[in-house]
């Protein structure tokens, strides 16, 4: 049972480049979210799915798309990076409403 | 617009001590408050879950209390040690969207 996973662990950018983030869960969870984390700040939720099939957006979407490619798979895209989407970003699953549990995340820096 | 704020940024504590983390909120419509730990470099662990309807929660050396009308919450933790040096964060699920919201976390240090 490896939880939340996360792929890559680190990742460098030149601006303008695009890259997929990809996260799965083997808990069976029905709701799947990503995050961003800035240093001296907390976690800013980018979008989530409640459910396979569906995605809504968070406090900070623009620059972003997801996928919720089936019940155990949530990706986050950045099509075009900027040095501001420089950041760790996180991925979490929960059952509904209840406990979130968190993947270890990816380190990504834009140049 | 939740606003969530956890003072101070940062506590250090010798060892044994008994402390209080505090969080507090501006929209009391909360579904959930939860606590969540944060190692260096790692991502986040989950401490207590407090439903809107609940005032407290303890695991082991942990107790979280909620207070929905005054907006806030406190994590307690007694007889601190070493081990339980990282960042606590609190995050609050709104009642009637997904949209969670975190606080920036204190920054823990128990001393031997």
């Amino acid at each position: 049972n490896a939880g939340v996973t996360q792929t890559p662990k680190f990742q460098v950018l030149k601006t303008g480049q695009s890259m997929t983030l990809q996260c799965a869960q083997d808990m069976n969870h029905n709701s799947m979210y990503w995050y961003r984390q800035d240093p001296g700040m907390g976690l800013r939720l980018i979008y989530y799915s409640a459910s396979e099939g569906t995605t809504d957006k968070g406090e900070v979407p623009n620059g972003y798309n997801v996928s919720r490619l089936n019940k155990r798979e949530f990706s986050l895209r950045l099509e075009s990076a900027a040095p501001s989407q420089t950041s760790v970003y996180f991925c979490a699953s929960s059952e509904g409403r209840s406990t979130q549990y968190f993947g270890p995340g990816t380190r990504l820096t834009v140049l | 617009k939740q606003e969530v704020t956890q003072i101070p940024a940062a506590l250090s504590v010798p060892e044994g001590e008994n402390l209080v983390l505090n969080c507090s909120f501006t929209d009391s419509a909360i579904y959930n408050l939860q606590w969540f730990r944060q190692d260096p470099g790692k991502g986040l662990t989950s401490l207590l879950l407090i439903q809107s309807s609940q005032r407290e929660q303890t695991s082991g050396r942990l107790n979280a209390s909620l207070d929905k009308s005054s907006g806030r919450s406190t994590l307690y933790i007694a007889a601190s040690q070493p081990g339980d040096s990282a960042t606590y964060l609190c995050a609050v699920r709104p009642y009637n969207n997904n949209d969670m919201r975190f606080g920036a976390g204190t920054r823990l240090t128990v001393k031997p």
